[in-house]
């Protein structure tokens, strides 16, 4: 079955070093995701992606975020100086191209991020 | 006003009972909606989608009622493996797309 895959599983940073999180998405899919969730905390919305641009971001998603689809496979977010309140689990999903079944996500088994 | 809420449990009941989840959303312009399971520091996954006239997939049953802005998952003949946090999500259509809003989870679990 196919699955969404992200690496590294965890990543430990310094504060105000950058960081890139990498996400391989299913291959038929054309929606991409990107969301966090801070230990203990609801899961939250950061940005979606479609036809290789931005569809929609959330609050959170402020100019240290950015989202880059390098490659037919990859689907990355860079934060750029990270803070101690980013560390959370970042969850990649995708979903299909259309049709009732096109916000079904599926999500990738997340990178835990430490900032110290 | 949280855009989606759900009521964080827990949940203890034994197996084989029949457990009842509510979620309550604030936007009329909610549009798509979901139940996923969420297994402790693991990634959500996708249980089912929840349609205007409800829908069963096995054990699980989902209702939506719009007029009141509320969905609801049933389990019946609950099995240990059925111990998770149960997410409730829905998708609000913006100008420029679509935003999705996770509830906080309900967190079930199954006792022999």
């Amino acid at each position: 079955e196919p699955e969404v895959t992200q690496t590294p599983s965890h990543q430990v940073t310094q504060m105000g070093q950058e960081v890139i999180l990498r996400c391989v998405p299913i291959s038929n899919h054309l929606y991409f995701y990107w969301y966090r969730q801070i230990l203990g905390q609801k899961v939250e919305f950061l940005v979606s992606f479609y036809n290789n641009e931005i569809s929609e971001k959330s609050e959170i998603f402020d100019d240290q975020f950015s989202v880059e689809r390098p490659d037919g496979s990859n689907f990355t977010l860079k934060i750029r100086s990270t803070k101690l309140e980013d560390s959370a689990m970042y969850f990649c999903a995708s979903s299909e191209p259309s049709g009732l079944s096109s916000y079904e996500q599926y999500f990738g088994p997340g990178t835990r991020l430490t900032v110290t | 006003r949280k855009e989606v809420e759900q009521d964080p449990g827990p949940f203890n009941v034994p197996e084989g009972a029949t457990v009842a989840f509510n979620c309550t959303y604030s936007n009329s312009a909610s549009q798509s909606f979901f139940w996923y399971r969420q297994d402790c520091r693991k990634e959500p996954k996708l249980l089912m989608s929840v349609y205007s006239s409800g829908n069963e997939d096995g054990r699980f049953t989902a209702q939506l009622n719009r007029a009141s802005q509320y969905i609801s998952l049933l389990i019946r003949d609950s099995k240990l493996s059925d111990s998770a946090t149960y997410l409730c999500v829905v998708n609000v259509a913006v100008p420029t797309g679509n935003q999705f809003y996770f509830g906080t989870g309900t967190s079930l679990t199954v006792i022999p």
